[in-house]
């Protein structure tokens, strides 16, 4: 089975700028959940897609956004760049049907390395 | 809002050694999880225990979990150069009707050759 797939790899921004990412989860999977990682503020949440719905949400501003589609792909938008925007951003797709369950387990991808300049 | 949070932050021992890393949380779980980290890429899941377990293997690793200290360990032993990464412990917080899997700020451990 392919895993979790995240494209683009590298993406260089400036301020003002909004940004799509890309998120192909492993087949059969329909939870995909995004976490934005920084040095500074460690791994966080960012929200979590279900069968096409935002299920979960992270304390993140309104400039964050997300989409699932039917596939189970899903995409992350982030508007209006910052600086402080400047992260290592990871996708990661489960099974399972609720987070606390003990079949979430978090297969991630790569990450796309965002630089706001 | 950081759940769990690892100590040691950073370790550095020998191959062959054994590393000890703990994680403590703040509030109540159904499971934990550990994750492995190397560097800039994305995490790999190591093992999961259940709030009903206390002690679970796969491998060269060995965790425990103690509900009643709200806290887990990851024993890591005959360790070799490739073990060489950050480890996150993670646990479910529900928090305004939303869940979310937070991890910790992870620990760094470097096997030295």
């Amino acid at each position: 089975k392919a895993g979790v797939t995240q494209t683009p790899r590298y993406l260089i921004k400036t301020r003002g700028q909004q940004v799509t990412l890309s998120c192909s989860p492993i087949s059969g999977h329909r939870s995909v959940s995004w976490y934005q990682q920084t040095p500074g503020q460690g791994l966080q949440f960012l929200f979590e897609y279900f069968s096409e719905t935002q299920r979960n949400k992270g304390n993140f501003p309104g400039r964050f956004s997300g989409r699932q589609f039917s596939n189970s792909r899903s995409e992350m938008n982030v508007s209006t760049l910052e600086l402080g925007d400047s992260a290592l951003y990871l996708c990661a797709s489960s099974l399972a049907v609720s987070l606390a369950g003990a079949k979430n387990i978090q297969y991630f991808g790569a990450g796309t390395r965002l630089s706001v300049l | 809002s950081q759940q769990g949070e690892e100590d040691p932050q950073a370790l550095s021992i020998q191959e062959g050694e054994n590393a000890t890393m703990n994680c403590s949380y703040k509030t109540s779980i159904n499971n934990l999880q550990w994750y492995r980290q190397n560097s800039g890429r994305g995490l790999v899941h190591l093992i999961l225990i259940r709030s009903n377990e206390r002690e679970k293997h796969s491998g060269r690793l060995r965790v425990t979990l103690d509900t009643s200290k709200k806290s887990s360990s990851l024993l890591i032993t005959a360790s070799r150069a490739a073990d060489t990464a950050s480890y996150f412990c993670a646990t479910v917080l529900r928090e305004g009707g939303s869940e979310k899997l937070v991890f910790g700020k992870g620990m760094k451990l470097t096997v030295n050759p």
